[in-house]
């Protein structure tokens, strides 16, 4: 299994800091995904990121990949109360089945 | 772009009965679609996924089943339900993969209670 291992489990921040997120991953992957999660609801794609990509940014989002540490980082800057949420790493490999970890949960307060 | 209409959004459900949870999906074709549960404070667990019409495989031994009667439709079902099927399912398609890579879009999932 690829399943992907984000830590920390759950992070508690001040509006205005940044989140730092990391997932942790087993085997050879061909991207990687970071996806929100609102409480009870679906998930939103929010980044991919390929194997050959080593970071990427998308407004104030911005991902890491280090294939030789089998590791990702998300990191949000500014954080806002509206960025309070679930957020997943899925890994998807050569069968292109995301595998998704337990998630981190990100309370961010106003 | 691509859609997934799933529902209905909740449902409770009485132990012993069936339960049929459909997933549609809209601007793309033959995807791969799968169906997710995460049980309360968990992660996401990958129940079934299908690449194609008929084509079903399944992740882990249990009280649930899956079918693809058409290229977007999707269908979990079980003929009796079991307190431990209560969680929130989650339907997915992923695109063919491109020199991309590939992509997955969720559907707003249907959280069930099994009382």
């Amino acid at each position: 299994s690829q399943q992907g291992e984000e830590d920390p489990q759950a992070l508690s921040i001040q509006e205005g800091e940044n989140a730092t997120m990391n997932c942790s991953y087993k085997t050879s992957i061909n991207n990687l995904q970071w996806y929100r999660q609102n409480s009870g609801r679906g998930l939103v794609h929010l980044i991919l990121i390929r194997s050959n990509e080593r970071e990427k940014h998308s407004g104030r989002l911005r991902v890491t990949l280090d294939t030789s540490k089998k590791s990702s980082s998300l990191l949000i800057t500014a954080s806002r109360a509206a960025d309070t949420a679930s957020y997943f790493c899925a890994e998807s490999g050569g069968s292109y089945i995301p595998t998704f970890g337990r998630g981190t949960s990100l309370i961010v307060h106003p | 772009s691509q859609t997934i209409h799933q529902w209905p959004a909740t449902l409770v459900q009485p132990v012993g009965s069936p339960l049929s949870l459909e997933c549609t999906v809209e601007g793309t074709s033959n995807p791969n679609l799968y169906w997710y549960r995460q049980a309360a404070g968990r992660g996401l667990q990958l129940l079934f996924y299908s690449v194609g019409i008929g084509q079903i495989s399944s992740e882990v031994p249990q009280n649930l089943s899956a079918s693809r009667p058409q290229d977007r439709q999707f269908i979990l079902s079980s003929k009796k339900l079991l307190l431990s099927d209560s969680g929130f399912y989650l339907c997915a398609l992923e695109t063919p993969p491109t020199g991309e890579g590939t992509e997955a879009f969720f559907g707003q999932g249907t959280r069930l209670t099994v009382v």
